[in-house]
């Protein structure tokens, strides 16, 4: 089966830059996936690593370590729109994205 | 981008009685969806695996008699939770890949059910 882990809850104020690590475990690793999600809201994808590297998406990046079965998201100049809980998820071989396990998630408040 | 969207946002109903949820691509056709719980401040969970034209696969532990999924087509997926009680309050998000193996999950908006 698989496995994740990730920091429960992590604070930071406005302007600063966060990261939040996750680690798996899992056989056949096909990809690690973050997710935001706001209270009350559904998921929101975020960003996709399938091999090593960061990945940048505007503010946020991804980095994989597929060796070290650790990842991580990088928040830059946060903002107070950025507290929500952020989920890692991974998927593996032979399966569709849907079945990806999700970690329980980390809670990120942003205060001024 | 792939849309996905979920009908009712809310819904709260007496025990015993069944609640349908409809979850809809809007812009691409999903063989496959998929149907997530989500408690307070917990991860998501997966319910089961959606397929066009076939039985949903469900996940160990979730009852395929009350929780009853049918896919009729290519872009529409229902969850019917049924003879519901106060422990199937939650969160349920369904959601669908882009359309190609690589693409990311992409979430309706959920369905907060309470059962009262």
């Amino acid at each position: 089966g698989q496995s994740l882990e990730q920091p429960s809850e992590v604070t930071a104020v406005e302007g600063a830059i966060v990261q939040i690590n996750c680690t798996y475990q899992t056989s056949g690793f096909y990809g690690l996936s973050w997710y935001q999600q706001h209270d009350g809201g559904a998921p929101t994808f975020l960003s996709y690593n399938a091999l090593d590297g960061l990945e940048e998406t505007g503010r946020f990046s991804s980095f994989l370590s597929r060796s070290d079965s650790y990842g991580y998201l990088l928040l830059q100049e946060l903002q107070m729109k950025d507290s929500a809980s952020y989920f890692c998820a991974v998927r593996s071989l032979n399966t569709n994205a849907g079945k990806s396990t999700f970690g329980d998630g980390t809670t990120l408040t942003v205060k001024p | 981008g792939a849309v996905v969207s979920q009908h009712p946002s809310w819904v709260i109903c007496k025990s015993g009685t069944s609640v349908k949820i409809e979850c809809r691509s809007l812009d691409f056709q999903a063989t496959t969806m998929f149907w997530y719980r989500q408690f307070p401040k917990q991860s998501l969970m997966l319910m089961a695996t959606s397929n066009e034209g076939s039985k949903a696969t469900y996940e160990q532990g979730v009852e395929k008699d009350k929780f009853l999924i049918n896919h009729a087509s290519l872009t529409l997926s229902t969850l019917t939770v049924t003879s519901a009680h106060p422990e199937d309050s939650s969160f349920y998000i369904c959601s669908a890949s882009g359309g190609s193996d690589n693409s990311p999950l992409h979430f309706g908006n959920g369905t907060r059910l309470t059962v009262t």
